[in-house]
């Protein structure tokens, strides 16, 4: 198993470009998010989805958009990047039991610039 | 809404040292989960534990300890014998039992352990 992968690992941007985060995971987990990490602000949660076809936002869903077409990817798409969207963007995801869910597993991260 | 809190910026101890880890978080939810993850310089996010609301015994796992007490609503960590490949970010994180809430998986800031040789 491959787990959580994400692609690219680097990217820089410059301002008001468009592009998309790719994050797969083969462990065909229900539960997928997207976290971005900020110097002294912890793991924030973007957006998450709980299956296929189904998303909700997080704390910090502004300037991001997700899908969820199938069970395996989950993209992130930044539409018109701003340099405040600079950070490392973390997928990751999750199965449940009885209804919560349990550990989840972390891709390696993007780290994303924006000039 | 839930919120987790790690008033901890950073922490250095010298190796060989006890250091405890604090977690305070904030929850309406009668059921709810409390994760501790690792984060080395490598960067990785390394799962530690998963504890639920209604299980207070305190979890020993070799020279890890978590001592979860609701009253104080808290969910502390303590490294024992601390050694120098302890040194990461430590995140603390929070969800719901069920429905919405057990979706929206919230991290606290974290806490950045050095221990020092």
């Amino acid at each position: 198993n491959a787990g959580v992968t994400q692609t690219p690992k680097f990217q820089v941007l410059k301002t008001g470009q468009s592009m998309t985060l790719q994050c797969a995971q083969d462990m065909n987990h229900e539960y997928m998010s997207w976290y971005r990490q900020d110097p002294g602000m912890g793991l924030r949660l973007i957006h998450y989805s709980v299956g296929a076809g189904i998303t909700d936002q997080g704390e910090v869903p502004n300037g991001y958009n997700v899908s969820r077409s199938t069970t395996e990817d989950f993209p992130l798409r930044l539409l018109s990047a701003a340099p405040s969207q600079t950070s490392v963007y973390f997928c990751a995801s999750s199965y449940s039991e009885s209804g919560a869910y349990n550990e989840q597993f972390f891709g390696p991260g993007t780290r994303l610039t924006v000039l | 809404a839930q919120k987790v809190t790690q008033a901890q910026t950073e922490i250095s101890v010298v190796e060989k040292e006890d250091v405890t880890l604090d977690c305070v978080y904030e929850t309406r939810d009668t059921t709810y989960y409390l994760f501790w993850y690792k984060q080395p310089p490598s960067g990785e996010l390394v799962f530690l534990i998963r504890r639920n609301s209604f299980d207070e015994q305190n979890e020993i796992s070799g020279r890890y300890s978590w001592n979860f007490q609701k009253s104080t609503s808290s969910f502390n960590f303590t490294i024992t014998a601390s050694q120098v490949v302890d040194s990461a970010v430590y995140f603390c994180a929070l969800s719901g039992g069920a429905g919405s809430s057990a979706s929206k998986i919230i991290f606290g800031s974290g806490t950045r352990l050095s221990i020092r040789p």
